[in-house]
């Protein structure tokens, strides 16, 4: 089956450790992105990436690191400059050309202890 | 600049009850627009978009909305609630940065439905 696959669904952590997110897909799309969600303020962009070793900051960039080394993968990195990274994760991807819609990985809840 | 303005975080209806669900957005150019629907705990799943074909969309789930220019709405609605339909709800537009395409969404509507 294709789509997209986020792991892990539940992650710990403790003030002042990076950790990383994967998301991957297999739908071929060229595009992919980045969401923050926290309750009662929709989503909102961190990262996107159009090409492979390329992306771009979204809107919430700060505290977080991206890398697009391969067009399936596109990892976030929360670091520890994150003031207050316990969220709702979520990834999604596009085809370039298409009529913007974006399809979404099942997300992954960080929390920080 | 594009944005998104959903009308009643919460929205509760009985079943079998009519579902209206408000969307209105702001676009400089011709809009794309989208609502998505989320279950707790799980990724966005869509519903139905607006490509500037015919102005009734029909989406999953018996849900449809209709793009009203005039009054920069794309609601969202559904004739009889199920239970099954007490979820999240967003809607979306289309947007520019910086060249590259985005969305934008807004707060969304959660939507109960009681028996």
């Amino acid at each position: 089956d294709g789509g997209i696959t986020q792991s892990p669904k539940y992650l710990f952590r403790k003030e002042g450790q990076n950790v990383t997110l994967s998301c991957e897909q297999n739908l071929n799309h060229d595009a992919m992105y980045w969401y923050r969600q926290d309750p009662g303020q929709g989503l909102r962009l961190i990262y996107y990436s159009q090409i492979v070793n390329d992306f771009q900051k979204g809107d919430i960039a700060e505290g977080y690191s991206v890398s697009r080394e391969k067009k399936e993968s596109f990892p976030l990195t929360v670091t520890s400059a994150q003031k207050n990274p316990t969220a709702f994760y979520l990834c999604a991807s596009r085809v370039a050309g298409s009529t913007d819609t974006q399809y979404f990985g099942p997300g992954t809840r960080l929390t920080v202890l | 600049a594009q944005s998104v303005t959903q009308l009643g975080s919460h929205v509760s209806v009985s079943e079998g009850a009519l579902v209206l669900l408000r969307c209105n957005y702001s676009s400089s150019v011709p809009p794309y627009l989208f609502w998505y629907v989320q279950y707790p705990n799980q990724g966005l799943q869509l519903l139905l978009k607006y490509t500037s074909a015919a102005t009734l969309v029909k989406g999953i789930n018996g849900f449809e909305a209709e793009f009203k220019k005039s009054e920069t709405s794309f609601h969202l609605t559904k004739p009889s609630a199920h239970m099954s339909d007490a979820a999240e709800y967003f809607c979306a537009v289309s947007g520019q940065s910086g060249g590259y395409n985005k969305l934008i969404f807004g707060a969304g509507t959660r939507l109960a439905v009681h028996p």
